[in-house]
């Protein structure tokens, strides 16, 4: 099982900061990075699929950049608020072992207003 | 509406009483996956399917089954519960297994399995 690591594990900010955490990943045979967010009693709803080195993307508030030289993806969320709240997760599919997703722990964000 | 489903979403059962978790989605979708999410471990993958009569092992396989005989459906089988199975299931999808890894996931709801 190749490893994929998120850090850190759990984050705790005020309503208004902004924020950032990584998401690593074997750099060797990279094939594409996913950012998923989940919600508390909801199902994991997928943010981005990032596939080329220096690739960054954004959805509102939050962005996601990717360096696959080096086996790391960064998420961005300005201006935090409460609803952003959530578990947001990594996931890399390694190539050639067919429709295999593996996901990190995940990072535990939570917004305090 | 677009949608994975899954049935039931709570369920508590006792060990050794064969049980069937169903996913269905009706997005035409080719690929279809599950997941258990366990404190502390995250999403691991149980079995996947590429598309209607293919299907492989993730990375927790030990003590599931599934199928896919229609491509909307992918039912994941409990022949023998052990309490070791409780947790958290998410059955998900996506467009294309050629694409697979280029495809975000679409997930179901969750299904809470405890078995005693």
């Amino acid at each position: 099982i190749l490893n994929v690591e998120q850090s850190p594990q759990s984050l705790h900010v005020q309503e208004g900061d902004s924020t950032n955490f990584t998401c690593s990943f074997p750099s060797s045979n990279f094939y594409a990075l996913h950012w998923y967010r989940w919600e508390t009693a909801k199902s994991p709803e997928a943010l981005f699929v990032m596939t080329l080195n220096g690739d960054e993307k954004k959805k509102g508030r939050i962005s996601a950049t990717l360096n696959t030289k080096e086996g790391y993806s960064y998420l961005y969320i300005k201006g935090s608020q409460p609803e952003d709240s959530a578990t947001y997760l990594c996931a890399d599919p390694p190539r050639n072992q067919g429709g295999k997703l593996i996901f990190g722990q995940g990072t535990e964000l939570s917004v305090k207003p | 509406e677009a949608q994975v489903t899954q049935n039931p979403r709570y369920l508590i059962t006792v060990t050794g009483k064969k049980l069937t978790v169903t996913c269905s989605q009706n997005m035409n979708h080719e690929y279809m996956s599950w997941y258990r999410q366990d404190p502390g471990l995250g999403l691991r993958q149980i079995y996947y399917s590429m598309n209607v009569e293919v299907t492989d092992k993730g990375d927790v396989p030990e003590g599931y089954k599934v199928s896919r005989k229609e491509k909307r459906n992918f039912p994941l089988i409990l022949e023998s519960p052990s309490p070791n199975q409780t947790s958290l299931y998410f059955c998900a999808s996506s467009l294309s297994s050629g694409g697979g890894p280029y495809n975000e996931q679409f997930f179901g709801p969750g299904t809470r399995l405890t078995v005693l």
